[in-house]
């Protein structure tokens, strides 16, 4: 079984700083994938980023970064000059057998001026 | 639209009442899944298309809850004899490929909220 672990509930920042945002899993699996997830208010899932487990490189898009160390079991989001935008849940999951997603509960993330 | 379309955006019901979810996919992805998401237990995956098969059900609850898919394109989830604790918000998504592929990038519709009072 498949189990992602996000300890922190909430997180505040100030605009234009960095922020990283934890995510552990666990699994037998040798290939997997990790993915990490925007839902603002609105309730819609944003796709981020995405890491492969032999990805040697660690993702980026854009503002968005994914540590990525594997004998630790984490995936960590960092998101560098946040924006007030960037105010949102943020999910870490990861693909299972059928590709299905296994979520994590999820960090709020709050961006002030 | 090139999204994933969710119908309807949102559903009050009473309890006992049967209810359709409906799903309509981005255009040319095979994979589609429903998730549940509510307050208590976060995000859960329910059912997973290939094509217009459902080589897992794992997630469904109970038997109150089934889903199919036509044409390898839209997918309805009906919820027979509703219960309160179904109550939530019913997500769909798609990908390009589904079954055996790591990098499976899933798109989200924005979700039906199903209340059941």
């Amino acid at each position: 079984a498949q189990k992602i672990t996000q300890t922190q509930p909430g997180m505040f920042v100030q605009e234009k700083e960095a922020v990283t945002l934890d995510c552990t899993y666990d699994t037998s699996d040798q290939s997997y994938g990790l993915f990490w997830y925007k839902q603002p208010s609105s309730g819609e899932m944003i796709f981020l980023i995405y890491q492969g487990s032999y990805d040697e490189q660690n993702a980026t898009e854009g503002r968005y970064s994914l540590n990525f160390q594997k004998a630790r079991k984490s995936a960590n989001l960092v998101i560098s000059a946040s924006q007030l935008g960037d105010s949102a849940m943020y999910f870490c999951a990861m693909s299972g057998g059928y590709s299905t997603l296994t979520f994590g509960k999820g960090t709020m993330l709050l961006v002030s001026p | 639209g090139a999204g994933v379309s969710q119908s309807p955006s949102n559903k009050v019901t009473e309890k006992g009442k049967d209810v359709e979810l409906r799903c309509d996919p981005i255009s040319g992805h095979t994979a589609l899944y429903w998730y549940r998401q509510s307050l208590g237990q976060g995000l859960e995956f329910l059912i997973y298309f290939q094509g217009n098969s459902a080589p897992d059900k794992s997630g469904l609850p109970s038997d109150r809850f089934s889903a199919e898919r036509t044409g390898g394109s839209v997918s309805t989830l009906t919820i027979q004899r509703t219960q309160q604790e179904d109550s939530a918000v019913y997500l769909c998504a798609s990908s390009l490929n589904g079954q055996g592929a790591v990098k499976n990038i899933q798109y989200f519709g924005a979700g039906t909220r199903l209340s059941v009072l």
